[in-house]
């Protein structure tokens, strides 16, 4: 089982949708949580960390659920601009190196 | 203040060959790693220095490659030799210590061995 596993997508939406990704990882002892975006050919770029209660910047929500492993990031009224890859990221259990997940594809249309 | 720095952005040669690839952190920071990213695979962490000390090279595919960090500024990955299946991005990134702090990546080069 991959440490960190997501829905490759992609996701296909209008603007103005809701639209959310889940991702699941395999080591209970991870101590952080990301999401990153990557545009296409570009280098990835911390979008928000995850917090155990929960947590939103503007149109984006991060959840976490360490007892089902479980991580979410749900994106409200999309914009053109939110195309990108989203990388679900788990800290190691040494607390340094970040493990990535393949990433979910999504493509916002007008 | 600059990002990190990464060169060569593409490198494109045969088989065989050695492949350096370099790495200018942001100043300051402590820790560096190098990443490569397939579709196949997507992004894998293959080493990460922590004041210009190997800590983890788990992530190494093989003999073949190699990674240096000669001082606080300047990184450098090394494959020799070369294979079609070495073909990917590779991102530098780095980061200052504190678990919780960011990693900045660099724009990565993309290196294609025919």
């Amino acid at each position: 089982r991959k440490e960190v596993e997501q829905d490759p997508g992609p996701f296909n939406v209008p603007e103005g949708a809701t639209v959310a990704f889940n991702c699941t990882y395999s080591n209970s002892a991870s101590q952080s949580f990301f999401w990153y975006r990557q545009d296409c050919r570009k280098e990835p770029k911390l979008l928000m960390s995850v917090y155990s209660s929960g947590n939103e910047d503007g149109r984006f929500t991060a959840q976490l659920n360490r007892a089902s492993q479980y991580i979410s990031l749900l994106i409200r009224d999309s914009k053109l601009s939110d195309s990108a890859t989203y990388l679900c990221v788990v800290r190691n259990q040494a607390g340094t190196a970040l493990i990535f997940g393949k990433g979910t594809t999504l493509s916002v249309s007008s | 203040d600059a990002g990190v720095i990464q060169s060569p952005r593409h490198e494109v040669t045969e088989m065989g060959q050695e492949v350096t690839l370099r790495c200018k952190p942001i100043s300051g920071h402590d820790y560096l790693f190098w990443y490569r990213q397939t579709m196949m695979r997507g992004l894998e962490l293959l080493i990460y220095f922590n004041n210009n000390v190997p800590i983890d090279d788990s992530g190494m595919p093989e003999d073949r490659f190699s990674a240096k960090m000669p001082n606080a500024s300047f990184s450098t990955l090394k494959i020799q030799p070369s294979e079609p299946r070495d073909s990917a991005v590779y991102f530098c990134a780095s980061r200052t210590g504190g678990g919780n702090q960011p990693q900045h990546f660099g724009d990565g080069t993309r290196l294609s061995i025919l």
